[in-house]
């Protein structure tokens, strides 16, 4: 089955500056890498998701690239704020007839104001 | 709509005693997930159902745990016995059409087994 790594498991940075997580998989037929954000006692909610048609997609302060041939992917933020404090989860995925996500083990982001 | 619901939130019970989780999914999604999130193993998907079929159990770690969904908008995850390592905390997630689109989440179920 799929086996997802996530690096590193905690990251601490100063306010303003880049953050960047990466996870590796280890199925080449997944083409679904969703990232999602954990705060403290909450719910995970995905922040952003890539498909393995294409190599980066950005929405505001935060990116994601995917390298299919090295089998890696990685989340980036810039400009960090307080806010931004969380655990951070990748995941990767088949779309098709096998419908299972699998997680990475999470990255807990401190962001020192 | 709501989002997905979880009940309870949380549960402290003893262990050997049988506990139900509830989960309803949002209206029209498809699939249906579990999943149990501990600090040493993190977030893992038990099992997942597919227009109320479970498809794919493989992640459920025992014959103590058990899942169903009578209906599109109800599914049950029962533990019993319970046992003090089962203490985490349990998510459900639903989604539309399936793996490739977001799931979203409930607040989840921190249960307890002392």
């Amino acid at each position: 089955g799929e086996n997802v790594e996530q690096h590193p498991s905690t990251l601490s940075v100063q306010e303003g500056d880049s953050a960047v997580i990466k996870c590796t998989y280890s199925d080449s037929a997944s083409n679904y890498f969703p990232w999602y954000k954990q705060e403290l006692g909450k719910r995970p909610q995905l922040i952003i998701d890539i498909r393995s048609n294409v190599g980066e997609k950005k929405d505001q302060r935060i990116a994601v690239t995917l390298n299919k041939t090295a089998k890696h992917f990685s989340l980036h933020i810039t400009e960090t704020q307080p806010e931004d404090s969380a655990v951070y989860f990748c995941a990767a995925s088949i779309s098709g007839g096998y419908q299972k996500v699998t997680f990475g083990t999470g990255t807990k982001l401190q962001v020192i104001p | 709509d709501a989002g997905v619901i979880q009940s309870p939130r949380h549960e402290v019970t003893e262990m050997g005693q049988e506990v139900t989780l509830r989960c309803k999914p949002i209206s029209g999604h498809d699939y249906l997930f579990w999943y149990r999130q501990t600090m040493m193993r993190g977030l893992e998907l038990l099992i997942y159902f597919n227009n109320n079929v479970p498809i794919d159990d493989s992640g459920m770690p025992e014959d103590r745990f058990s899942a169903k969904m009578p209906n599109a908008s109800f599914s049950t995850l029962k533990i019993q016995p319970s046992e003090p390592r089962d203490s985490a905390v349990y998510f459900c997630a639903s989604s539309f059409r399936g793996s490739d689109t977001e799931a979203f989440f409930g607040q989840g179920t921190r249960l307890t087994v002392v």
